[in-house]
């Protein structure tokens, strides 16, 4: 089955710094990547996604990129701010599958 | 949009009762459930898939005599958690997709506490 591996695990950057979130995935027939901010005790918010037939996106700060060959993809964060500290999960899905495979996080911590 | 609504979004209990979580679908039919299980400072797992009408498919590792799942309509489905213990303190959470959308629309999440 799918499987989704995420770096950092944690992540501190000054305010107005960018920040990179990476994840890699093994199913080469996944094609739909979501980018997931978790606050604490709280669900899940979906920031961003991107899918197969596309390389990137952007979103005002948040972007997304996506390498189909190397089967890994991207978040990047531009001017951080105090609140986008959070838990950031990204998750792969397959064109057979409802189910999505989360990384395993990453706590993003953006200092004033 | 779509809404997920999940309930209760916090319960405690004491060890060896049951607990029943529950998830409808407001605005739109949910053939199928998806039920994670999130440990602190972890990442969501998927537990169970639930399908409106047929049984529940389980994770590998998952207790299907424990974690009970029936999905009674096109509308709700449900989670119980059967002779509760601590190690089952967790935060649970459902997810239900919509035919044709790639979104996937989580409920609120439930924090239970096994005391």
């Amino acid at each position: 089955g799918e499987n989704v591996e995420q770096h950092p695990s944690t992540l501190s950057v000054q305010e107005g710094d960018s920040a990179v979130i990476k994840c890699t995935y093994s199913d080469s027939a996944s094609n739909y990547f979501p980018w997931y901010k978790q606050e604490l005790g709280k669900r899940p918010q979906l920031i961003i996604d991107i899918r197969s037939n596309v390389g990137e996106k952007k979103d005002q700060r948040i972007a997304v990129t996506l390498n189909k060959t190397a089967k890994h993809f991207s978040l990047h964060i531009t001017e951080t701010q105090p609140e986008d500290s959070a838990v950031y999960f990204c998750a792969a899905r397959g064109p057979s599958q409802g189910n999505l495979i989360f990384g395993k996080g990453t706590k993003l911590s953006v200092k004033p | 949009g779509a809404v997920v609504s999940q309930h209760p979004s916090r319960v405690i209990c004491k060890s060896g009762t049951s607990v029943k979580i529950e998830c409808r679908s407001l605005d739109f039919q949910a053939t199928t459930m998806f039920w994670y299980r999130q440990f602190p400072k972890q990442s969501l797992m998927l537990m169970a898939t639930s399908n409106e009408g047929s049984k529940a498919t389980y994770e590998q590792g998952v207790e299907k005599d424990k974690f009970l799942i029936n999905h009674a309509s096109l509308t709700l489905s449900t989670l119980t958690v059967t002779s509760a213990h601590p190690e089952d303190s967790s935060f649970y959470i459902c997810s239900a997709p919509i035919q044709g959308n790639t979104e996937a629309f989580f409920g609120q999440g439930t924090r239970l506490t096994v005391v």
